[in-house]
Parts: C-alpha cells; structure tokens; sequence
C-alpha cells in the first residue's frame, strides 16, 4: 500500500459545479498535511495547509479525518483556471514530506 | 517573491554521460531538496539539505550525488546517466522551523537520456 494515495482521474467537472476529492494516508503519526496545485508542466505551487478544525480559504475547502486517516480537498464554484492536478503532501513524523500521485481535475465550459 | 532558479529547462543526454542540474535560490533558505517527477508516481525526494555542505539521502538516492557549497545553490549530479533517469527534475527551498513545509519549486528540468 502507497504512503499517500490519491484517486488520479481524471475528474471532469461542468463549470460552476462542486468537486471533491479525498486522499488516503497509511501513518497515523502524520502530523501535519497540505494541498499543492501543479499546472501542467509547471511546477507545484502550495494551495493551502489543513487543519485538524478544517480550514476554508474562498471557494476551497479543506478537511482532515484522523480517525479514517484521509484529506479531502472540496472546490466550489468551480472555475476553468481551476484545472490542474492536486497534490496531496502529508508530513511524517521524521519531518519527511510524503507526495500524493496527485489527482487531476478538468473543469469544461 | 522567493524565486528558485533551475539552469535549464529542458536537457537532453547520452548514457553515460556526466550530468549537472543546478539550483539557485534567492531567499536565504536554508533547506533545499531535489525530486524526480514521473506520471503516477508523485514527487520522489533524491537528496536534501539542511545548510551549507550538508546533505541527506532522500527515498532514491542511488546514481545520484549532490553538492552545497553555498547556502543558494544545491547541485544534483548524475555521475553516469541511465536511460531510467529519464524524468522531470525539481528543485526546492524551504525555510527551516515553522512553517518550512511550504516548499518553494523552479519550473523543474526536463531530463532525457537517450
């Protein structure tokens, strides 16, 4: 089993519509856990940080599950500029950072 | 804005050859890392450092060597390229202590060995 798996999809989501998707981490000692946005052929680029409470930053969403031990990353109002591939990074406790496949998201018109 | 430079965006090589990717970055971060990217993979850390002629083997770090000679620049070597190191290269900063998960990327290097 994967450290850190990720559905890869791709998703393809209408415009305007909600999107959600969840990662899985195997470690339960992870403590700390975050979204990257990679655009393609371009470098990750930190989206946000998650929290044990959950924590929104505009129209995304971020929530932890310890005791099912997965992220989930919820964007509402989904834009075009929304599509790119989301990466899932949790940080073990060896302060080592573990990276998701990464799952891709289309938005379309 | 912190900025990481890599040398080259796209380098084609020949097996056996000696490599060199280079790193800069601009915001006196002490840790700086180097991946591999390949599809369905996720980012796969080679080596990393936490200051100036300190390194650590990352989870891949065979065929690989790197240097740090100074606090900006962290190099990634590739003593005698296989065809299986094909792959997207990335470099990234960090600041030490609090906070110093949020990693800074260059645009990544492009690497085919033929």
């Amino acid at each position: 089993r994967k450290e850190v798996e990720q559905d890869p999809g791709p998703f393809n989501v209408p415009e305007g519509a909600t999107v959600a998707f969840n990662c899985t981490y195997s470690n339960s000692a992870s403590q700390s856990f975050f979204w990257y946005r990679q655009d393609c052929r371009k470098e990750p680029k930190l989206l946000m940080s998650v929290y044990s409470s959950g924590n929104e930053d505009g129209r995304f969403t971020a929530q932890l599950n310890r005791a099912s031990q997965y992220i989930s990353l919820l964007i509402r109002d989904s834009k075009l500029s929304d599509s790119a591939t989301y990466l899932c990074v949790v940080n073990s406790p060896v302060y080592q950072l573990i990276w998701g496949a990464g799952t891709k998201l289309i938005i379309k018109p | 804005d912190v900025k990481v430079t890599q040398s080259s965006r796209y380098l084609v090589k020949r097996t056996g050859e000696k490599v060199f990717l280079e790193c800069v970055q601009d915001m006196d971060h002490e840790n700086m890392f180097w991946y591999r990217q390949d599809p369905g993979l996720g980012l796969r850390l080679i080596y990393f450092s936490y200051d100036v002629k300190m390194k650590e083997k990352g989870d891949i770090p065979e065929g690989y060597s790197v240097s740090r000679e100074k606090k900006e620049r962290f190099s990634l070597i590739l003593e005698s390229a296989s065809t299986n190191q094909t792959s997207m290269y990335l470099c990234a900063s960090s600041f030490r202590g609090a906070g110093g998960e949020k990693l800074f990327f260059g645009s990544g290097t492009q690497l085919s060995v033929l």
